[in-house]
């Protein structure tokens, strides 16, 4: 079946510590990608976004996140993570546009957990 | 600036009775949609529309119904609901039909059915 998969379920890091987080999917086709964060309690807010044009994409926060289209990957970095990191992280894709009414695949989810 | 307003934020339920979820989006966004959250899932698309007056299935759209009664609300209904269904839920909302603008997220209904 089609997916969206994260590889890590819970990432614990110390301050300061470098973070990547994989995302793959299994869609063909043109897609567009996304990662959200949820800080808790609260609900997800985007963090940045891929649709086309340069594959290295920044967003909010100092994270970015590398599409690599022969690797159907999207995965996330942020050079230096902070306590304020702490949160659940989401890969989410738009699936090839075929009247798909703009809906979002998301991958299960990363809990990230930055030790100050 | 509301956004995305969803109501009640929680609920407990008895097994077998029945209870509508509120959504309401005031950015005039075109297409709405509800999730669920589960630990360890991700969120799942229950049903969304794509435009006022469309309805379709998500990936899990069993023991769910949903009305979009206007261009701003977006109603998810549990006609009998079961443990199963004990959830946080969550709608979006999206100014465009086909995916290329982020999604807008309300902050959540927690459920839970006993």
């Amino acid at each position: 079946a089609q997916s969206v998969s994260q590889h890590n379920h819970h990432v614990i890091l110390s301050e300061a510590a470098s973070l990547e987080l994989g995302c793959n999917y299994s869609y063909g086709g043109t897609v567009n990608l996304f990662w959200y964060v949820q800080y808790p309690g609260q609900h997800l807010q985007l963090l940045l976004k891929y649709f086309s044009g340069d594959p290295l994409v920044k967003g909010i926060k100092g994270f970015e996140a590398e599409f690599i289209k022969s690797k159907f990957s999207f995965n996330l970095r942020k050079p230096s993570v902070q306590w304020s990191d702490t949160a659940e992280y989401f890969c989410a894709v738009n699936p090839p546009i075929y009247n798909q009414g703009g809906k979002l695949i998301f991958g299960q989810g990363t809990e990230l957990s930055v030790k100050p | 600036n509301a956004g995305v307003t969803q109501t009640p934020k929680f609920q407990v339920l008895k097994t077998g009775q029945s209870m509508t979820l509120q959504c309401a989006q005031d950015m005039n966004h075109n297409s709405m949609y509800w999730y669920r959250q589960d630990p360890g899932m991700g969120l799942r698309l229950i049903y969304y529309s794509a435009s006022e007056g469309t309805t379709d299935k998500g990936e899990v759209p069993n023991g769910y119904n949903v009305s979009r009664l206007n261009k701003r609300e977006f109603s998810l209904r549990l006609e009998s609901a079961a443990p199963s269904q004990t959830s946080v839920y969550f709608c979006a909302s999206n100014t465009d039909r086909v995916g290329n603008q982020p999604q807008h997220f309300g902050d959540g209904t927690r459920l839970s059915i006993l």
